[in-house]
């Protein structure tokens, strides 16, 4: 079974520009999350989409935003781009995501922003 | 809000020693409880889980142990390989609310041949 797979792995931006980032779950789940990992910060919740729809969201402001398709894929796009918006991004799928089901992780998209 | 703590790092150990990572979390209710580790450049694995009180998670040699009355979820494993040398990550699913994985701050572990 193919994991989550997250394209793409590398992106170099500029301070201003928008962004979008790719994820496709595993076969079968209906659930993705997307989180942020930097050094000062750690890994930190940015939403959760299940059937198309929005169900969770963390505490980023409104510049991150996501929408999941009708095949559970999902993109996540950051627009007006910061110098802190550089981060390793990962997208974890899970089957229903209830509480007590572990989520999967994909490689990640490093995103540099100069 | 949740919270998970780990124990500072890098814990540097030799080959074949015993490897202890400490975990405690703050949560209401019953979470659920993760270990996943991260190779260099890649992203987080699952290692294992556990979902209620005193289940013992296991996998590849490692162990943890939900303990309610302690609030801990401590990783161990008897004979660290260099193979082992990796990031790792204790998390939480709470049992309502918002469905989101709280992490620690990972700890580095390096060991030496």
């Amino acid at each position: 079974k193919a994991g989550v797979t997250q394209t793409p792995r590398y992106l170099i931006k500029t301070r201003g520009q928008q962004v979008t980032l790719s994820c496709s779950p595993i076969s079968g789940h209906r659930s993705v999350s997307w989180y942020q990992q930097t050094p000062g910060q750690g890994l930190q919740f940015l939403f959760e989409y299940f059937s198309e729809t929005q169900r969770n969201k963390g505490n980023f402001p409104g510049r991150f935003s996501g929408r999941q398709f009708s095949n559970s894929r999902s993109e996540m796009n950051v627009s007006t781009l910061e110098l802190g918006d550089s981060a390793l991004y990962l997208c974890a799928s899970s089957p229903q995501g209830e509480f007590n089901q572990p989520q999967h992780f994909g490689d990640g998209t490093r995103l540099s922003i100069l | 809000g949740d919270s998970v703590t780990q124990m500072e790092g890098p814990v540097t150990l030799s080959e074949e020693a015993f490897l202890t990572i400490n975990c405690t979390y703050t949560a209401t209710g019953y979470p659920s409880l993760f270990w996943y580790v991260q190779y260099p450049g890649e992203g987080l694995q699952l290692l294992l889980k556990a979902t209620k009180a005193d289940d013992k998670g296991s996998n590849k040699g490692f162990e943890a142990t939900y303990r309610k009355e302690t609030t801990s979820f401590h990783l161990e494993k008897g004979s660290v390989q260099v193979s082992d040398s990796a990031v790792y990550f204790c998390a939480l699913s709470p049992s309502t609310g918002r469905r989101a994985l709280t992490f620690g701050s990972g700890t580095r572990l390096q060991v030496q041949p």
